[in-house]
């Protein structure tokens, strides 16, 4: 079945770390995105993509880093310029420019220890 | 910038009945698509029900249906016969063909038994 998988599912981070968010997906979507769910401000776009090798910043894309080196992959990093990032993060796609829906993944949990 | 406004943070329903959720949208944009978007305690988004703004008509997904005003920027779900599954956050979103999609900050439902 076609759909989204993020990993790990929880990820528990040092302060000072780097630390990389995977999503993949096998739905032939040419669009991904890196969403931030926080308490009470609903999602919160961070970087998108609409296709391999290109990908723009969001509204909070300071302290991540992104790739896209292959349609079905787009990896989040958290880096340690983000100041506080513990949250939940939802990783999606669509068809590119086609105004249909998301689909999300699951979503990883990021926990600063 | 598109924002969307979900003006109860969170509302009740007896189990068997009717609850309506309320969104409004901001945008100088003619063509563009609303959403409804549930996500449980599983934390995973579901697609709910989806209106384009050009039809008229008011999408219905079974037991799901919307109230689309156009003129006043606003876009409610109402949900009959209520069930305990229904329990959940909602988020009513809006997205353009030339935007990404924009969340509100969400409505937590409870269904009462």
């Amino acid at each position: 079945d076609g759909g989204i998988t993020q990993s790990p599912k929880y990820l528990f981070r040092k302060e000072g770390q780097n630390v990389t968010l995977s999503c993949e997906q096998n739905l032939n979507h040419d669009a991904m995105y890196w969403y931030r769910q926080d308490p009470g401000q609903g999602l919160r776009l961070i970087y998108y993509s609409q296709i391999v090798n290109d990908f723009q910043k969001g509204d909070i894309a300071e302290g991540y880093s992104v790739s896209r080196e292959k349609k079905e992959s787009f990896p989040l990093t958290v880096t340690s310029a983000q100041k506080n990032p513990t949250a939940f993060y939802l990783c999606a796609s669509s068809r590119g420019h086609e105004l249909y829906g998301y689909t999300f993944g699951s979503g990883t949990r990021l926990t600063v220890v | 910038a598109q924002t969307v406004t979900q003006s109860q943070p969170e509302m009740s329903v007896q189990e068997a009945e009717t609850v309506t959720l309320s969104c409004t949208y901001d945008t100088s944009e003619s063509d563009y698509y609303l959403f409804w978007y549930k996500q449980p305690p599983s934390r995973q988004m579901i697609l709910v029900i989806r209106q384009e703004a050009y039809k008229q008509q008011n999408a219905t997904e079974n037991r799901f249906s919307v109230n689309f005003q156009k003129a006043a920027k606003s876009f409610s779900l109402k949900i009959s016969d209520s069930q305990l599954g229904d329990a959940a956050m909602y988020f009513c979103a809006y997205r353009s063909v030339f935007n990404d999609m924009r969340f509100g900050a969400g409505t937590r439902l409870t269904v009462k038994p």
